[in-house]
């Protein structure tokens, strides 16, 4: 089944403790990005990656880092999680940048 | 000034109505439209897409593009209470920029 997942699907953590939230997906796509959705501010991207070994900032790129060593894998690391980075995150990946993309289920992270 | 907007609702209509969502958008060499749906907690998931000036329609489903008003639309006829949900407009310029969501209310 073409798929995007993400893990974990929950997590609460502590200011400070650095975290990674997974992303892997099985259809061969080149794209991927990550975006994060809070409430009234809609869906806003993290970032993004044309291919491996190019990632690229979106809006809101600031206390996360990403890396993508793999075609199928788009990790997003949290260094030092703050509250405000309290949100659900979503994963999603499409064959190129100009085609829809399709979603993981989400990750929604609570930092204290 | 935000690139995409949408009225963030809540839009009520009745069981069997047609509900009308608008999304502007502010960057004039936009080239793709997207209309994605999302239940509470879940992932969004692509309803329509749409490229030209005009109609396209998809079953119960019509998005309506005018680029000239920079103004792109989504027809839902029949509405059903499952249509219920938070309904995304995004805009490609380079990245997919999604604006807020208009939530939409199918009563029974």
């Amino acid at each position: 089944e073409a798929q995007v997942t993400q893990n974990p699907r929950y997590l609460i953590t502590v200011t400070g403790k650095k975290l990674t939230v997974t992303c892997s997906q099985n259809m061969n796509h080149e794209y991927m990005s990550w975006y994060r959705q809070d409430p009234g501010l809609g869906l806003r991207q993290i970032y993004y990656s044309m291919n491996v070994e190019v990632t690229d900032k979106g809006d809101v790129p600031e206390g996360y880092k990403v890396s993508r060593k793999e075609k199928r894998n788009f990790p997003l690391i949290l260094e030092s999680p703050s509250p405000n980075q309290t949100s659900l995150y979503f994963c999603a990946s499409s064959p190129g940048t100009a085609e829809t993309q399709y979603f993981g289920p989400g990750t929604r992270l609570l930092v204290l | 000034q935000k690139e995409v907007e949408q009225n963030s609702g809540p839009l009520s209509v009745p069981e069997g109505a047609i509900a009308s969502l608008n999304c502007t958008y502010s960057d004039r060499v936009s080239q793709s439209f997207f209309w994605y749906r999302q239940y509470s907690g879940k992932s969004p998931e692509l309803i329509m897409s749409i490229y030209s000036n005009g109609d396209k329609e998809d079953g119960r489903f019509t998005a309506q593009l005018n680029k000239a008003s920079q103004y792109v639309s989504l027809l839902i006829r029949d509405s059903q209470p499952s249509d219920s949900a938070t309904y995304l407009c995004a805009v490609r310029v380079g990245m997919l920029t999604f604006g807020g969501g208009t939530r939409l209310m199918v009563k029974p």
